[in-house]
């Protein structure tokens, strides 16, 4: 059974360019969630996404960053006009059924870099 | 809020020396505990959890236990070996406060020398 899946796994956008960042659940997961890790700091939730919604997206930053988990294909994390500050690595984590102590699995992370 | 805070790295041990990362939270409601490993260039492996209060986790020699009287969840290994170098991070999972999302501490650095 294969992990979490993340692509690519290191990305460099210039100021002002966008970034996608794709990642595919576990085989079974239909929960999906994303975390950001900037240098020296732990990870910081951004967005909780189930097939088709966004069920909290406390932690996500108000401009620029949005996230989508369609029906079909990878859960999508888009930020528009990339700014030095996002540089960090995110990472994506899957569960199966996303309640109590439902255990997140977690991806390799992709390492965005701005330049 | 739900807020993590652990004991600050990095540390450096040598091999089969006593390991303790003090890892202590505070919580609204009455969360879920973990414990999570990152090795160099990887994501997070889950290395242990509890549930409730006096449990206590273990996995591969690790383990850590929930102390609710002093809202802590420390991080023991009696012998230390070099693959256990990696970055550890504590975390919680408080249901009752509405979310599914954990909540990290900075992680602690281990490095461990033969």
């Amino acid at each position: 059974n294969a992990g979490v899946m993340q692509n690519p796994r290191h990305l460099v956008r210039r100021r002002g360019q966008e970034a996608r960042l794709r990642c595919s659940p576990m085989k079974g997961h239909s929960h999906v969630y994303w975390y950001r890790q900037l240098p020296e700091e732990g990870l910081k939730f951004m967005v909780y996404l189930q097939k088709e919604n966004i069920i909290d997206e406390s932690g996500m930053p108000k401009e620029r960053f949005s996230a989508e988990f369609p029906k079909e294909g990878p859960s999508i994390l888009r930020i528009q006009q990339v700014v030095r500050g996002d540089s960090a690595a995110y990472f994506c984590a899957s569960s199966e059924y996303g309640t109590g102590v439902d255990e997140q699995y977690f991806g390799p992370g992709t390492r965005l870099t701005v330049t | 809020g739900n807020s993590v805070t652990q004991m600050e790295g990095p540390v450096t041990l040598s091999e089969e020396a006593f390991l303790t990362i003090n890892c202590t939270y505070t919580a609204t409601g009455y969360p879920s505990l973990f414990w999570y490993v990152q090795y160099p260039g990887e994501g997070l492996q889950l290395l242990l959890k509890a549930t409730k209060a006096d449990d206590k986790g273990s996995n591969k020699g690790f383990e850590a236990t929930y102390r609710k009287e002093t809202t802590s969840f420390h991080l023991e290994k009696g012998s230390v070996q070099v693959s256990d170098s990696a970055v550890y991070f504590c975390a919680l999972k408080d249901p009752q406060g509405g979310s599914e999302k954990l909540v990290f501490g900075k992680g602690t650095k281990l490095t461990v020398n033969p």
